[in-house]
């Protein structure tokens, strides 16, 4: 079983929105409405965001917001601040297969 | 505070075991379901194993299957993880996580780092 697909790198301005996209298969992403999304700054464990999809936290901030079509979830960061450049790991439950969760491959988000 | 603390890593050579912990605080650990989750140098997530909260239910990824056990103590709110024919490809920092929320990780510790190497 494969990671989960994302784009490497994304980067915006401050006060910009920017979107995140992780792509998979119907045996995971598109399986199941079980995608999460984590935020990891330098050597810091990962920080649950987003939950069930698009449900988020107590103490996430609204600015993050998500959705899925399919086999593929995206991650929306609104109002970009210099506080939410990390990496960002989207997951995803996979029954029957090699490993029940699977991860993206990851996106570090830069704030310019 | 909701809190996990791993302990445990170090410098192993290939073929070597060792044994990590996963110490939980400020909430019911003995209803929990745990996860390890590592991440290789430079590297993504990567999911591990997990355990149910009575551990009568465990998983593992298919890449450490046979090598690498879980298991945990109610008694003492402690997390396993014993690694066992450990290879260069398992150094990485294992972090222990909370499923507090079903099939997402709502808590997780600071990690603790795991080198293989002669």
């Amino acid at each position: 079983q494969s990671a989960l697909t994302q784009p490497a790198s994304v980067s915006g301005s401050p006060g910009q929105s920017i979107t995140i996209s992780c792509t998979g298969t119907s045996s995971d992403v598109g399986g199941y409405n079980y995608v999460s999304w984590y935020q990891q700054h330098p050597g810091k464990g990962p920080k649950l965001m987003i939950y069930d999809v698009s449900s988020r936290p107590s103490g996430v901030s609204d600015r993050f917001s998500a959705s899925k079509s399919g086999n593929a979830a995206s991650l929306t960061i609104s109002g970009l601040q210099a506080e939410d450049e990390a990496d960002y790991y989207c997951s995803s439950y996979a029954r029957g297969s090699t490993s029940p969760y699977v991860f993206g491959t990851g996106t570090t988000v830069t704030v310019l | 505070e909701v809190q996990l603390v791993e302990s445990g890593g170090g410098l192993v050579q290939p073929g070597g075991s060792l044994r990590l912990s996963c110490v939980a605080s400020g909430f019911s650990f003995s209803t929990s379901y745990i996860h390890w989750v590592r991440q290789a140098p430079g590297k993504g997530l990567e999911f591990v194993s997990g355990i149910s909260a009575i551990g009568d239910y465990t998983h593992y990824s298919k890449s450490v299957k046979g090598r690498f056990t879980i298991s945990r103590d109610n008694s003492k709110n402690t997390l396993y993880l014993q690694m066992g024919s450990l290879r260069p490809e398992d150094e990485a920092v294992y972090y222990c996580a909370r499923e507090g929320i079903p099939k997402a990780f709502d808590v997780w510790g600071q990690g603790t780092a795991v080198t293989v190497s002669s």
